[in-house]
């Protein structure tokens, strides 16, 4: 699994977007870029990924650049209950998901 | 259609005891997960089992502890003998078969605390 970098801590404010990014330099061409996030003393929630192209869903967007070296995942509307630690995650289709540890997340009112 | 289901939700062991984690995969899920969340720690990847095999144990504690998921029922993780150390929050996740994509959920975890 490529090893992915991610800042400790971030902060939003309620109803901004928040752009969490990650790097992923070593990430090999079959492996994918997982998005999950943590909120306390729950279970981890997948949010999303994606291989090369930008992916969105109800929850978020995806931007992986074009050399696939870093990602960017986008909420955009943040709100109190998107606090969490966000992990990212590169790993192939068929292997398990290994966590860093993460951003954490503070959406600010 | 249930998700990963994890039972018990809160397990206490007095040190020496055996505890025993279930996980009933997502409906259509042949692969399991166990990870482990220490307290004020992060999660560590313990073991990827199919049907009757274990795929990936590199992360699984060398003694006291393992894992099956049998042909019939949930998945198991076995702590023989527990010690304080292993009070964690456990979590397991399930995925499709391999050809059908591998997004991984996971469940809501069961708290081990030992006494």
């Amino acid at each position: 699994d490529a090893k992915t970098t991610q800042p400790t801590s971030m902060d939003c404010a309620e109803g901004r977007a928040a752009n969490l990014p990650c790097n992923h330099s070593t990430i090999s061409g079959n492996e994918y870029v997982y998005w999950y996030r943590q909120i306390h003393s729950q279970g981890p929630q997948y949010i999303i990924h994606g291989l090369k192209n930008n992916e969105t869903n109800e929850m978020a967007s995806l931007i992986i650049t074009e050399d696939r070296k870093s990602s960017t995942l986008i909420l955009p509307h943040a709100t109190l209950r998107d606090t969490a630690v966000y992990y990212c995650s590169a790993k192939t289709s068929y292997d398990k998901v290994i966590f860093g540890p993460g951003t954490s997340l503070s959406v600010i009112p | 259609n249930a998700g990963v289901m994890q039972n018990p939700r809160h397990l206490v062991r007095r040190r020496g005891q055996e505890a025993r984690l279930r996980c009933s995969p997502m409906k259509g899920h042949s692969h399991v997960y166990w990870y482990r969340q220490l307290p004020e720690e992060g999660l560590k990847f313990m073991v990827y089992l199919q049907k009757e095999n274990i795929i990936d144990e590199s992360g699984m504690p060398k003694e006291r502890f393992s894992a099956e998921f049998p042909k019939e029922g949930p998945s198991i993780l076995r702590i023989q003998q527990v010690v304080r150390g292993d009070s964690a929050a456990y979590f397991c996740a399930s995925s499709p078969a391999l050809n059908s994509g591998n997004t991984i959920y996971f469940g809501e975890g069961s708290w081990l605390t030992v006494v």
